[in-house]
């Protein structure tokens, strides 16, 4: 059955805490990998797209990774305001979506 | 461009009434699809409509119609509301097909049934 999961669920760091979020699939024939960001009362905001394993983008401090079973997103000195829940997708004839993590970061 | 609207962004209803969720894109996008979310569960696809005229269930479709009579429409019609269909519901489209491309949400939806 193909299935999306993400770790940790939630996520406090400090100002300047540099983590990473895990997005764990097992999904055959994937067609793209991607990352959203959402914040409160609104709807997912595209970040990035990844095609095949040994694929990264970035973009600010975010920086998203692909292997064959997991993606990455790593977040280098965080901001208060990018704190936020972030999804993780995969695609193949639709998407299915991962439930997850709320990263919250504090001054 | 607007991207993907939503309307209302509200709404209560009791159980037994009937209404239409609006969304409408001006990005000129072949695929729009229906989500629901709902805490704990991730957004899950109720509809979908690979372009005008063709329309298909997602992975929750009970309780929901949809039509696509314009590239730019896709209503989300409930039949007779029930307390279980109370969630946010999100509306997407994207270019082409899902598999490769990014979908563009609105802001949602948020619906609650009494």
């Amino acid at each position: 059955e193909d299935q999306v999961t993400q770790s940790p669920e939630a996520l406090r760091l400090q100002e300047g805490e540099s983590s990473s979020l895990n997005c764990s699939y097992t999904v055959s024939g994937l067609r793209g990998l991607f990352w959203y960001r959402q914040d409160p009362g609104k709807g997912p905001e595209f970040l990035f797209t990844l095609y095949s394993a040994g694929e990264e983008k970035e973009k600010e401090r975010l920086k998203a990774t692909l292997t064959k079973k997991e993606s990455f997103l790593h977040i280098t000195a965080p901001k208060p305001e990018d704190s936020a829940t972030y999804l993780c997708a995969v695609g193949r004839y639709k998407l299915i979506f991962g439930t997850g993590t709320r990263l919250q970061v504090f001054p | 461009n607007a991207g993907v609207t939503q309307t209302p962004k509200f709404q209560v209803l009791k159980t037994g009434q009937s209404m239409t969720l609006q969304c409408a894109q001006d990005m000129n996008h072949e695929y729009m699809s229906w989500y629901r979310q709902d805490p704990g569960m991730g957004l899950r696809l109720i509809h979908y409509s690979v372009g005008a005229g063709i329309t298909d269930q997602g992975e929750v479709p009970n309780g929901y119609n949809v039509s696509r009579s314009t590239t730019e429409d896709f209503p989300l019609r409930l039949l007779s509301a029930a307390p279980s269909q109370t969630s946010v519901y999100f509306c997407a489209s994207s270019e082409t097909g899902v598999g490769d491309q990014p979908q563009h949400f609105g802001d949602g939806t948020r619906l609650s049934i009494l």
